[in-house]
């Protein structure tokens, strides 16, 4: 198994622009989420999802949509990149309930570093 | 509100030196607690996770324990390669998804 797989590793955009990071796991896990890490804050959930056509935001979701169609996968999209979202984004997926596993232990991919100029 | 305190912010030990992380936690019930490891440049690396006050966990020098306030992961004798940032994370109860992290603490360990 691959894991949690992240594209891009580094990203430069500038004011205005949009994107999409991607994210992806071949573990057949239920739940995703986005997280963002910044210097002194920690990590913050931006959303979530529990299932393919389910997510929610999590305590940071301005500037951020995100959807679900399928189980493996699971983007975010910056509309209108802002400085303020210089950050590196983590993606993470959990069993949750899936297959009466009842694990909630996150596996966490290995980022994206983007800068906003 | 959930919240998570780490400390210390820094640990700098020698090798072989064991020492104690700490997180104290507020959370409404508590589902599991977690550690991670962190390399720089990596994404977050899953250790353990603890359910109750009493449980410990082991995995090598590392060995985490917890009671209804705190969590403690203990390193023996550690080695360089141990240095990382020490994360701990809640899930409350109710919830099947949502984790709170604290901010971690970094740890270096000098040969």
């Amino acid at each position: 198994n691959a894991g949690v797989t992240q594209t891009p590793k580094f990203q430069v955009l500038k004011t205005g622009q949009s994107m999409t990071l991607q994210c992806a796991q071949d573990m057949n896990h239920e739940y995703m989420s986005w997280y963002r890490q910044d210097p002194g804050m920690g990590l913050r959930l931006i959303h979530y999802s529990v299932g393919a056509g389910i997510t929610d935001q999590g305590e940071v979701p301005n500037g951020y949509n995100v959807s679900r169609s399928t189980t493996e996968d699971f983007p975010l999209r910056l509309l209108s990149a802002a400085p303020s979202q210089t950050s590196v984004y983590f993606c993470a997926s959990s069993w949750g309930l899936a297959g009466g596993r009842r694990s909630y232990e996150q596996y966490f991919g290995p980022g994206t570093r983007l800068t906003v100029t | 509100e959930d919240q998570v305190t780490q400390s210390p912010e820094a640990l700098r030990l020698q090798e072989g030196e064991s020492s104690s992380l700490n997180c104290s936690y507020t959370v409404s019930g508590l589902r599991g607690l977690f550690w991670y490891r962190q390399d720089p440049g990596k994404g977050p690396e899953f250790l353990f996770t603890l359910y109750s006050a009493g449980e410990e966990k082991e995995k090598e020098r590392l060995k985490a324990t917890l009671t209804k306030k705190e969590s403690f992961l203990h390193i023996t004798a550690p080695k360089p390669e141990d240095s990382a940032t020490y994360l701990c994370a809640v899930q409350p109860g109710g919830s099947n998804y949502k984790l709170t992290f604290g901010k971690g603490t970094l740890l270096t360990v000098n040969p």
